[in-house]
């Protein structure tokens, strides 16, 4: 168990649709990054907010955007859903910002678009 | 600009030692990291080496890093059926940009009884 949690575990929807995935970090973590695993992209990195503030955004679509709360936890909003966008969705978390910090990634949440 | 890749398929007997091979282009990689995922599961990490430093050892995980030729591999002692899954590496670039991994494809372990 990282200490990293995700909710839900599992997303169907529908084509069109907008889905909200929750990470928790690490207890002490402020850096909070999302990455996306599909088949035909692999593990890409998308977007990390420090403490609040984004502070790197790797291929996120525009349809997609994240936040990070007060209390340090994040959501990942997608919306106008395509087949296309199906894949898990992993949050990871680490101690710092720009500093190579190790991460730690949460279970996943699989969305499943049809 | 940046790319990792790997080999996509390892088979090895229960016991033997397991090598797994990665390179990567980006010569300003501050961290290489090794991830497992097995079927199912997320991320978990395995270990990971800090640029200027050519080997790491963590009990059955060796960590070999070739810096000139861009080249890391990870060795798996005494190698059993529960290291069968997908072995990812990863590279990241400390800075102003933030900390993004960029992984490479993974290589899928399968360990025969």
């Amino acid at each position: 168990d990282s200490g990293v949690t995700q909710t839900p575990k599992h997303l169907i929807t529908a084509t069109g649709q907008r889905v909200t995935l929750r990470c928790s970090p690490r207890s002490g973590d402020l850096s909070v990054y999302w990455y996306q695993q599909s088949l035909d992209q692999g593990l890409q990195f998308l977007i990390q907010y420090y403490n609040g503030e984004e502070r790197a955004k790797g291929n996120i679509l525009e349809r997609f955007s994240a936040q990070q709360f007060p209390d340090l936890h994040s959501e990942l909003n997608l919306s106008s859903l395509e087949l296309g966008d199906s894949a898990l969705y992993f949050c990871a978390s680490s101690v710092g910002d720009w500093e190579a910090g190790t991460q730690y990634f949460g279970p996943g949440t699989r969305l499943l678009v049809l | 600009g940046e790319d990792v890749e790997q080999s996509l398929f390892l088979s090895v007997r229960e016991g033997d030692s397991s090598v797994i091979n990665c390179t990567y282009t980006d010569s300003s990689s501050t961290y290489l990291y090794w991830y497992k995922q097995e079927p199912g599961a997320g991320l978990q990490l395995l270990t990971y080496i800090f640029s200027n430093m050519d080997m790491k050892q963590d009990q059955r995980l060796t960590v070999l890093l070739n810096k000139k030729d861009k080249h890391l591999s990870l060795r798996i002692a005494d190698t059993q059926t529960g290291d069968s899954a997908i072995y990812f590496c990863a590279e990241s670039k400390a800075g102003n940009a933030g900390n993004m991994l960029t992984f490479g494809g993974g290589t899928r372990l399968m360990v025969k009884p």
